[in-house]
């Protein structure tokens, strides 16, 4: 069974460019949440979709959005890059219920330079 | 907002040595998972909790969830140089969604 796959690991891009960032679940699993993980803040909740909804939104500004596909794939994006987005951006695939068991992709490394 | 708090927030042991990790909220959470996760890869689920007292054994790895379901521990036994990573408890919540509130994570070095 394929677990999550996150795409690409690594990016490098100026400050004031957008990134985008891929995330395929595993089958079957049709919530996909996304965190940013930094060595002062640790793991942070940005957004959580299911069935193409998004459901929930952490505390980030707009800057940060995303997307959900029919397939369950999704997509985060980052518009105007700050120095302080530079992290490990990690998505979290499950069946999307209450107790449900969440698997991490690798993660995606962000530098902001 | 709902917090976890983990302790310690470092830990360097020698190989043998046993260790507890504690998780600690003032809110109440439907569930609470713990990871490890290795330098520069995503978190790896260890375990699922979900009921007030609910022990859990892994092989040299033991989870209990507090009684109100606001806490959380992790003992390992024996500790060996694979246990070494970031241990991060996460707190399962969120009506009609699916959200987790990780810990700040613990930092476990063990040393041969």
């Amino acid at each position: 069974k394929a677990g999550v796959t996150q795409t690409p690991r690594y990016l490098i891009k100026t400050r004031g460019q957008q990134v985008t960032l891929s995330c395929s679940p595993i089958s079957g699993h049709r919530s996909v949440s996304w965190y940013q993980q930094t060595p002062g803040q640790g793991l942070q909740f940005l957004f959580e979709y299911f069935s193409e909804t998004q459901r929930n939104k952490g505390n980030f500004p707009g800057r940060f959005s995303g997307r959900q596909f029919s397939n369950s794939r999704s997509e985060m994006n980052v518009s105007t890059l700050e120095l302080g987005d530079s992290a490990l951006y990690l998505c979290a695939s499950s069946r999307g219920g209450l107790n449900t068991e969440a698997f991490f992709g690798q993660g995606t490394r962000l530098t902001v330079v | 907002t709902q917090l976890l708090e983990q302790s310690p927030q470092f830990l360097s042991i020698q190989e043998g040595e046993n260790l507890t990790v504690y998780c600690n909220s003032s809110s109440v959470f439907s569930s609470l998972q713990w990871y490890r996760q290795e330098p520069g890869e995503g978190p790896v689920l260890l375990v699922t909790v979900v009921t007030g007292g609910e022990v859990k054994k892994l092989k040299r790895l033991t989870f209990q969830f507090g009684d109100a379901r606001k806490d959380s521990s992790l003992h390992i036994t024996a500790a060996q140089p694979g246990d070494t990573g970031l241990y991060l408890c996460a707190g399962g919540s969120g009506a009609g969604s699916y959200q987790l509130t990780f810990g700040k994570g613990t930092k476990l070095s063990v040393i041969p």
